[in-house]
């Protein structure tokens, strides 16, 4: 299976400050078709997750400009550029190069 | 307004089995591939389940293989998820979620595994 990995924020993150998630897959996850097979979901406190980035770079509709996707084969970053308070919550990476699909552990962002 | 219902969730013994379902709105259901991931309390997402549009492909997470089966019925707009042999480790929130990438998940249900 393919392990995602991700890093901790140094929490609380000063309201209007920028931040990044890092996210680091166990096998590339460029296909030969030239796309990064990666998604980026947000978890805000009790509610269903959401999804912010497809194909590694590619926002989801409706999804602020402030969030940014950008990455290699196996390391990914997702940069939220001033951050708010409705940024809060948990954040995934997930791969779906291959089955099982798989997420990474979360990082969780706090705002100051 | 897409929207994805799930219910059927509750506390059961282990041993025992339960039937999940989800009831999909606003999007024609029958053609797109539907999945149930799952959440432990206080823990991260495991996805542990696809089924393809027309139910000609079924994957499954290693965690669940053999105990659940995922299935629907698109004359009824609803997704399935069978568990059989239930553990306490399987004591999670299930979500149904749409596609992939998941676009849309629903509110979840809890199901609770203990004696």
């Amino acid at each position: 299976d393919i392990v995602m990995t991700q890093g901790a924020l140094p929490n609380p993150v000063p309201s209007g400050e920028s931040a990044s998630i890092t996210c680091q897959s166990s096998k590339s996850l460029l296909h030969s078709n030239g796309k990064t097979y990666l998604n980026w979901y947000l978890q805000r406190p009790g509610q269903s997750p959401q999804l912010l980035i497809y194909w590694m770079s590619t926002r989801a509709s409706g999804v602020s400009d402030r969030f940014s996707g950008s990455g290699s084969g196996t390391d990914f970053t997702l940069k939220i550029s001033s951050v708010e308070a409705e940024d809060v919550g948990v954040y995934y990476c997930q791969q779906f190069l291959e089955y099982p699909l798989t997420f990474g552990s979360g990082t969780k962002l706090e705002i100051k | 307004e897409v929207q994805l219902v799930e219910s059927g969730g509750g506390l059961v013994k282990p041993g025992s089995s339960l039937k999940l379902s989800c009831v999909a709105s606003g999007f024609t259901f029958s053609s797109y591939g539907m999945h149930w991931i799952r959440q432990a309390p206080k823990k991260g997402l495991e996805w542990i389940a696809l089924i393809y549009y027309d139910s000609s492909n079924k994957y499954y997470a290693d965690s669940v293989k053999g105990r659940f089966t995922i299935s629907r019925d698109n004359s009824k707009n609803t997704l399935y998820l069978e568990m059989n042999s239930l553990r306490s480790e399987d004591t999670a929130m299930y979500y149904c979620a749409k596609r992939q990438p998941f676009d849309y998940w629903g509110q979840g249900v809890m199901v609770t595994v203990s004696s």
